[in-house]
């Protein structure tokens, strides 16, 4: 069964900081997503890591996968108060094409950013 | 449409009563996924429908829960005699089959609440 642990769940940091969150899985995967949502919203998709070694920037934000370590990380470069809300990341762990085993979901990040 | 559609956007609803979700995806994409979010699970995986073809029922919570595709479009989900438990709010996502590259677009969701 494949499981993805998020660390941490919850995070409070000050604007101007930098910090990491932390997504680990137990099975080969070399497909993993991050997510947003904010409080009473749905989804919103942030980066889409598809190979060992793949970064991707948008912002402030930076995503990175090593899959040989079943590890991704979320990178958050002086952080302002716009960025609080809850990341997700997901792994798509199927075998089968077509992603027909879903994704499964780490617990959350719950980021408050404060002035 | 431009992005998915669910409805209703919240649901009260007495216990032992049925209630139907509805989900549109976006228009071209076959692959269509139900979700589940409640505090205590997180996020689960459902069902998933490529285009016309018979689901896989394995991940639905119970022999409660129903879910159909018609015409390879518009889903359905299905859920009988609900009890407390069921309260979640219920995602539907969309992709292009073959393209998890992409990622998966959710739809807004409908809150349920079984009182």
């Amino acid at each position: 069964e494949l499981k993805v642990e998020q660390n941490p769940l919850f995070l409070s940091m000050q604007e101007g900081k930098n910090y990491t969150i932390y997504c680990n899985y137990s099975t080969t995967s070399d497909r993993l997503y991050w997510y947003r949502q904010d409080p009473g919203k749905s989804l919103e998709s942030l980066f889409v890591l598809l190979s060992n070694g793949a970064v991707k920037q948008e912002g402030r934000l930076m995503a990175s996968l090593d899959t040989k370590a079943r590890l991704s990380t979320l990178h958050i470069t002086a952080a302002v108060h716009d960025l609080s809300a809850t990341y997700f990341c997901a792994v798509d762990g199927g075998d089968s094409g077509g992603g027909a085993d879903g994704l499964t979901f780490g617990k959350g990040t719950h980021l408050i950013i404060q002035p | 449409g431009a992005g998915v559609s669910q409805s209703p956007s919240n649901k009260v609803t007495e216990k032992g009563k049925d209630v139907e979700l509805r989900c549109d995806p976006i228009s071209g994409h076959t692959a269509l996924y139900w979700y589940r979010q409640s505090l205590g699970q997180g996020l689960e995986f459902l069902i998933y429908f490529q285009g016309n073809s018979a689901p896989d029922k394995s991940g639905l919570p119970s022999d409660r829960f129903s879910a159909e595709r018609t015409g390879g479009s518009v889903s359905t989900l299905t859920i009988q005699r609900t009890q407390q438990e069921d309260s979640a709010v219920y995602l539907c996502a969309s992709s292009l089959w073959g393209s998890r590259n992409y990622g998966y677009t959710f739809g807004s969701g409908t809150r349920l609440t079984v009182v």
